[in-house]
């Protein structure tokens, strides 16, 4: 099976400025989740979605960050505007319909603010 | 932070060796989950062990769990240089929501 795809790979902006992520999880895969991971550190919930309903946004800044999954299916994560903070890899993961199990996750983007 | 805490940051070993890590985590959990992360790239899962179990195997890798002191451990036998990656705990609680570790930087040498 295809694995979670995310694009672009990486992003250099300047701060204030506005940046989106795609992604495309695992076919079938009704959870779809938001990660950023700081270097150094392990990977931070942002938001997770359950088919195109937010289920937790909680750790997510939302006066600058925003996210959607229409369809049920794609994901795009946008940061408008960008602060020097938010240099980090952005990891896109999936899982199927049960409760609790293993996440799949994409390659990230890596994003770098100037 | 609700984030986890392992021990140590980083280890380095020897092919052939046997590795570690140590992981502590901060409230109850469902589920325990190991991650594997190369450099660059996405977190890969290695094994996942339920709070009623206290011990799994898969493959190489062996993983102990002590919800008593809230902590699990991840062992690797026979490290080849390819175990080379950061290794993350993951609990899961009753938010189905994975709360990571810190990591574990493993670098196997030839």
């Amino acid at each position: 099976e295809a694995g979670v795809a995310q694009s672009p790979r990486y992003k250099i902006i300047e701060k204030r400025q506005s940046v989106a992520f795609w992604c495309n999880p695992i076919s079938g895969h009704a959870t779809l989740y938001w990660y950023q991971q700081i270097l150094g550190q392990g990977p931070k919930l942002l938001i997770q979605f359950q088919n195109n309903g937010v289920v937790d946004d909680s750790q997510l800044p939302k006066d600058r960050f925003s996210a959607e999954r229409l369809k049920g299916v794609d994901s795009t994560l946008k940061i408008q505007p960008a602060k020097l903070e938010d240099s980090a890899v952005y990891l896109c993961a999936s899982s199927s319909q049960r409760v609790g199990q293993p996440q799949h996750f994409g390659d990230g983007t890596r994003l770098s603010i100037l | 932070s609700q984030q986890g805490e392992e021990d140590p940051q980083a280890l380095s070993i020897q092919e052939g060796e046997n590795a570690t890590m140590n992981c502590s985590y901060k409230t109850s959990i469902n589920n325990l989950q190991w991650y594997r992360q190369n450099s660059g790239r996405g977190l890969v899962h290695l094994i996942l062990i339920r709070s009623n179990e206290r011990e799994k195997h898969s493959g190489r890798l062996r993983v102990t769990l002590d919800t008593s002191k809230k902590s699990s451990s991840l062992l690797i036998t026979a490290s080849r240089a390819a175990d080379t990656a950061s290794y993350f705990c993951a609990s899961l609680g009753n938010t189905d929501k994975l709360i990571f570790g810190t990591g574990t930087r493993l670098q196997v040498f030839p």
